[in-house]
């Protein structure tokens, strides 16, 4: 059974819209939530949480963990093509070197 | 600084064959990884290594070698290849516990090498 569950699996959106990814995970010990962006290559990295309620903002990209629910949320607002991309989310546990990736959301961004 | 360089980018192999793929970080970081991404299935982890002079086995380490030659380089081995092996392999790294440059989890991730099994 996954640990990480992402939703949705792929997501095609206009231009201008505004998209919310999620990410759901199930781990004892839990230490840290990523978020991830992969273009064409390698993933790059987009924010890390640790702590509830507080969120994390970079531009038109933010995300929020909630670790009663054991769900973060990755919004982003007024969406450009360059935002196409997979988004990743991963988990990590205290005292672990592993991070467990969720499958992914493919995000396409049309005109 | 380069960030994290693996060679090749790509690759054709035929069955049985084998062959390593370089990974190598200029960013001082203690711990390496080595994943594999295959279409719908998320980057699963194959081995890693928390600290120079250690390795250990992630999710899906059978077929696979490594070794950590040192604080820089850290290479996979495919001993005899198989098409399920096909994938596109990505290695990273980050500063682990003992410190170094980035945080704790924050991993950093090489260009990938796209590897095909024949």
């Amino acid at each position: 059974e996954d640990k990480v569950v992402q939703s949705p699996l792929s997501l095609v959106v206009h231009e201008g819209d505004t998209v919310t990814l999620n990410c759901s995970y199930e781990v004892t010990n839990f230490r840290s939530l990523l978020w991830y962006k992969q273009e064409k290559k390698a993933p790059t990295f987009l924010f890390m949480l640790t702590s509830s309620g507080i969120e994390k903002k970079s531009g038109r990209l933010s995300s929020i963990l909630d670790k009663k629910e054991l769900f973060s949320i990755l919004n982003i607002t007024a969406t450009q093509t360059g935002d196409s991309a997979i988004y990743l989310c991963a988990e990590s546990g205290a005292g672990s070197y592993q991070l467990t990736f969720g499958k992914g959301t493919k995000l396409s961004v049309i005109p | 600084n380069a960030g994290v360089t693996q060679t090749p980018k790509f690759q054709v192999l035929k069955t049985g064959q084998s062959m390593t793929l370089q990974c190598a970080q200029d960013m001082n970081h203690n711990s390496m990884y080595w994943y594999r991404q295959d279409p719908g299935m998320g980057l699963r982890l194959i081995y890693y290594s928390a600290s120079e002079g250690t390795t250990d086995k992630g999710e899906v380490p059978n077929g696979y070698n490594v070794s950590r030659l040192n604080k820089r380089e850290f290479s996979l081995r495919l001993e005899s290849a198989a098409p399920s092996q096909t994938s596109v392999y990505f290695c990273a790294s980050s500063g682990g516990l003992a410190g170094g440059h980035g945080s704790y989890n924050e991993q950093f991730f090489g260009p990938g090498t796209r590897l095909t099994v024949l």
